[in-house]
């Protein structure tokens, strides 16, 4: 069993649609990520959340809106996409912190 | 700067031993990690050292952590070309909690035959 799963891999639309990508672990951990990664592979934090609080980049344009029903999913909304959105994004999970374990990531693509 | 640093490129022949560098600032990071990512493939934790040891070991690959220069350090004996990939050093932020790792750039590993 996949313990970080996130769909879809492949996402691609149009400038000023808004999309979801979901994120499930089955780790049992207490704390879950969003990063982007660019074109030239930089990894950057988006977002991290755990049952007490979220920690947003505040680089990140509120367009983007982490979404938790429960401790196992962390869902990402993207509101009015933009080109510049175009990124391959990771969801992780950790337990207190350490230790980060990655999904297989969503290549979003917007044209 | 950036809070993790390291060189974006290593060139290696098949068989020889690749030494991957890195720096980091943040001196309260609990432990330093190395994430593997393969071309169109997620991050794979590699292999991680707790900050209050200087060395470890496991199979091919040796992490060296430097408290006093913020320097780590991923040696792979034997590189062979299933090894090549992009490696991330990462460092906790604040010692753990919610804030996740900082990664560096990536060092782009590329075998010669």
């Amino acid at each position: 069993d996949t313990a970080v799963s996130q769909t879809p891999k492949y996402l691609v639309t149009q400038m000023g649609n808004d999309k979801s990508i979901k994120c499930e672990q089955n780790l049992g951990h207490d704390t879950m990520y969003w990063y982007k990664q660019d074109s030239k592979k930089f990894l950057k934090i988006m977002f991290s959340y755990n049952n007490k609080e979220l920690i947003i980049n505040e680089t990140v344009p509120n367009r983007f809106s982490p979404k938790s029903p429960d401790k196992a999913h962390l869902n990402l909304h993207i509101n009015s996409l933009e080109l510049g959105d175009s990124a391959v994004y990771f969801c992780a999970s950790s337990h207190g912190g350490e230790k980060l374990f990655f999904g297989s990531g969503t290549q979003l693509s917007v044209l | 700067g950036e809070d993790v640093e390291q060189s974006l490129f290593l060139s290696v022949r098949e068989g020889d031993s690749s030494v991957i560098n890195c720096t980091y600032t943040d001196s309260s990071s609990t432990y330093l990690y190395w994430y593997k990512q393969e071309p169109g493939a997620g991050l794979q934790l590699l292999t991680y050292i707790f900050s209050n040891m200087d060395m470890k070991q496991d199979q091919r690959l040796t992490v060296l952590l430097n408290k006093k220069d913020k320097h780590l350090s991923l040696r792979i004996a034997d590189t062979q070309t299933g090894d090549s990939a992009i490696y991330f050093c990462a460092e906790s932020m604040g010692g753990g909690g919610a804030d996740g790792l900082t990664f560096g750039k990536g060092t782009h590993l590329i075998i010669q035959p």
